[in-house]
């Protein structure tokens, strides 16, 4: 059955960075783009970027561009989302998820992780 | 940036009732409009992608419908698991989230 499984929680100060893993199982890791979305308390879910498994290439939300990186390790079947210039807005679970049924640009999401929650504090 | 607004922001209904959430869209975004349900502490769960497919697995009761920027998710019949927040999601153009829409008890 597909999985993904992210890596544990995190405390940050502000001005440090962040590297969330999720390691996938279950299918194929470069047949499908894999997403990063977080989701402050309360609030929306919000798209940050993706990248095709199967080259590397990777796209961003304007939002984040120039703080985010993703990368992915196939011979690991793991993706990676790193955050710099950590602010305590950035306080969120982070998520990726899988991009299966999609459009012109992205796509809906079929399966997801369980989540890393980022706690930025001073 | 494609902005999503979901109505109502909460809405509060009994077991049996019918049960429709709105969502609009910025400008159009053809049938590229998926609905999300969450329980609280878990990520999303996948219901209906491009407008009105089911995901499997997800019971006949949810059904969605719309074109270009106005959508609704339809609950025929609530269910005591159905009580959670749905949030619609656009992906059209990159990937932005309806604020969602919080199912309570009345």
């Amino acid at each position: 059955q597909v999985q993904l499984v992210q890596s544990g929680a995190e405390v940050k100060k502000p001005g440090a960075s962040v590297k969330v893993s999720c390691k996938a199982s279950g299918y194929t890791f470069t047949k499908y783009a894999m997403y990063w979305v977080r989701q402050a308390p309360g609030q929306r879910p919000e798209w940050m970027g993706r990248i095709y498994t199967g080259n590397g290439n990777a796209e961003y939300s304007e939002k984040f561009q120039g703080r985010v990186t993703i990368t992915r390790d196939t011979s690991a079947s793991t993706a990676y989302m790193e955050l710099s210039g950590l602010r305590s807005e950035d306080t969120a679970v982070y998520f990726c998820a899988r991009g299966t049924y999609c459009g012109v640009t992205s796509c809906s999401f079929d399966y997801w992780g369980q989540g890393t929650l980022v706690t930025v504090s001073s | 940036d494609i902005q999503m607004t979901q109505s109502p922001s909460t809405l509060s209904a009994s077991v049996g009732d019918r049960v429709t959430i709105t969502c609009r869209a910025s400008q159009s975004i053809s049938s590229w409009l998926a609905w999300y349900q969450q329980k609280p502490g878990t990520a999303p769960t996948l219901l209906i992608y491009d407008v009105s497919k089911l995901t499997s697995g997800v019971p006949s009761r949810f059904s969605g419908s719309g074109s270009g920027t106005e959508f609704t998710l339809t609950i025929s019949s609530l269910q005591p698991d159905d009580f959670a927040t749905y949030f619609c999601q656009q992906y059209d153009t990159y990937g932005t989230f309806g604020q969602g829409t919080k199912v309570e008890i009345k």
